[in-house]
């Protein structure tokens, strides 16, 4: 079984320059999760999908951050414009359902300059 | 506020000892308690997910208790191995919403 695909691996722009992420998760997941995390912390949720719709983004900074699901498959996730707090490993997950296991990506690592 | 904090922050051992890896949470309500492994550069990979009713509960060399009364929960490695060294993140589900509650983790080297 393929596992949660994420691309690119790396990135580095500089600063107010925008950037996406692409991630397609495991076939069949219903929930797909972004993750921030700065080094030496634990990942913090960005925004939460079921399906193509959204449960949790509470914790996305909307005036910079933006995410989509279409067709409820693969996710893209944009930050226009970066700041240098942004240089963090972007982390996509998925799930069967919303308490299912997590099963993780290997991150975009983002460094903004 | 919900919290998990863990301890200790970073440990180094050698190869072929044990260790303990503590969490602790303020965490209500209680769904359910996770720890995962992450190596460095990857993403976290699910070591076990332990319910209310679970003391122990064993993955090969890690076995994770959870005392519900304190809130307390441990990770035990036994008979270290090169590849244990990581980061340990313990996790905590809200039972209202689902919300997972991360910690900041525990950097495991295993030094030969």
């Amino acid at each position: 079984e393929a596992g949660v695909a994420q691309s690119p691996r790396y990135k580095i722009i500089e600063k107010r320059q925008s950037v996406a992420f692409w991630c397609n998760p495991i076939s069949g997941h219903a929930t797909l999760y972004w993750y921030q995390q700065i080094l030496g912390q634990g990942p913090k949720l960005l925004i939460q999908f079921q399906n193509n719709g959204v449960v949790d983004d509470s914790q996305l900074p909307k005036d910079r951050f933006s995410a989509e699901r279409l067709k409820g498959v693969d996710s893209t996730l944009k930050i226009q414009p970066a700041k240098l707090e942004d240089s963090a490993v972007y982390l996509c997950a998925s799930s069967e359902g919303t308490e299912e296991t997590q099963y993780f990506g290997p991150g975009t690592r983002l460094l903004v300059l | 506020k919900n919290q998990v904090e863990q301890s200790p922050q970073s440990l180094i051992i050698l190869e072929g000892k044990n260790c303990t890896l503590q969490c602790n949470y303020t965490v209500s309500p209680f769904s359910n308690l996770r720890w995962y492994k992450q190596d460095t550069g990857r993403g976290p990979v699910s070591l076990t997910i332990m319910t209310f009713s679970e003391n122990t509960k064993s993955n090969r060399r890690y076995t994770a208790t959870l005392d519900a009364d304190t809130k307390q929960s441990s990770l035990h490695i036994t008979a270290s191995q090169l590849s244990d060294s990581a980061s340990y993140i313990c996790v905590v589900s809200l039972d209202s919403n689902y919300q997972l509650i991360w910690g900041a983790g525990t950097k495991l080297i295993i030094k030969p």
